[in-house]
């Protein structure tokens, strides 16, 4: 089935810095989506992405769709230290099959 | 309150023991999911169903079972033949649909094999 390679898998930024993370396919995706795992918690959906091209915002949050749907990011604009957790790209195989991606664990130094 | 729960939130067992852990939702969803976390590790998918009395494997299924005889409930057993069984598990389930709709988690079992 489909895979998504996310990269980095770590990053640690000072407060207030921009963060990115990335999630890459070799083949087309029908949809993305993205969930973020606070420590010692349980992953929260965050948004999913459908078409080409997409470009979502929350807040200090952008959610990219590439045009080609095989690339999806994720950036924050001016970290605090509320971003602190993992960042998870997933996607549905098949009928229901939902996969996740190897996540990137965001620190923040203060 | 509608939600997705797990229980117990610890659970400690001896090698060769089965163990069962409990998944109980009420958000009428119909797909359930089952994913193992290891430290500093993403999520893995071990079980997956879509209708009552129906279930497919993830991509670790070995060493676990599961039953789907309610629509509200997804246990898993990790059995004796699960040879790394010490790992944060994850219940999660989400409505069917096309676009792949959001997916809501329980708050996890940490077992611990001793």
């Amino acid at each position: 089935g489909q895979q998504v390679m996310q990269i980095p898998q770590y990053q640690h930024v000072q407060e207030g810095e921009d963060f990115t993370t990335y999630c890459n396919s070799s083949t087309t995706l029908s949809n993305i989506q993205w969930y973020k795992q606070r420590p010692g918690g349980h992953p929260v959906f965050l948004i999913q992405l459908v078409k080409s091209g997409e470009v979502k915002k929350q807040k200090r949050l952008t959610f990219q769709f590439g045009e080609a749907k095989k690339n999806s990011s994720l950036h924050i604009t001016a970290t605090q230290t509320t971003d602190v957790g993992t960042y998870f790209c997933a996607l549905i195989q098949g009928a229901q099959k939902l996969v996740f991606g190897q996540g990137t664990r965001l620190t923040i130094n203060p | 309150d509608g939600g997705i729960t797990q229980s117990p939130k610890y659970l400690f067992r001896k090698e060769g023991q089965n163990v069962t852990l409990s998944c109980e939702q009420n958000l009428n969803h119909d797909a359930m999911y089952w994913y193992r976390q290891d430290p500093g590790q993403g999520l893995r998918l071990i079980y997956y169903s879509q209708i009552v009395n129906d279930f497919q494997k993830g991509d670790i299924a070995e060493g676990y079972s599961v039953s789907r005889e309610k629509k509200e409930s997804f246990p898993l057993t990790v059995t004796s033949a699960q040879k790394n069984p010490t790992a944060f598990y994850l219940c999660a389930s989400s409505f069917l649909g096309r676009g792949g709709p959001e997916a809501f988690f329980g708050q996890g079992t940490r077992l611990t094999v001793v």
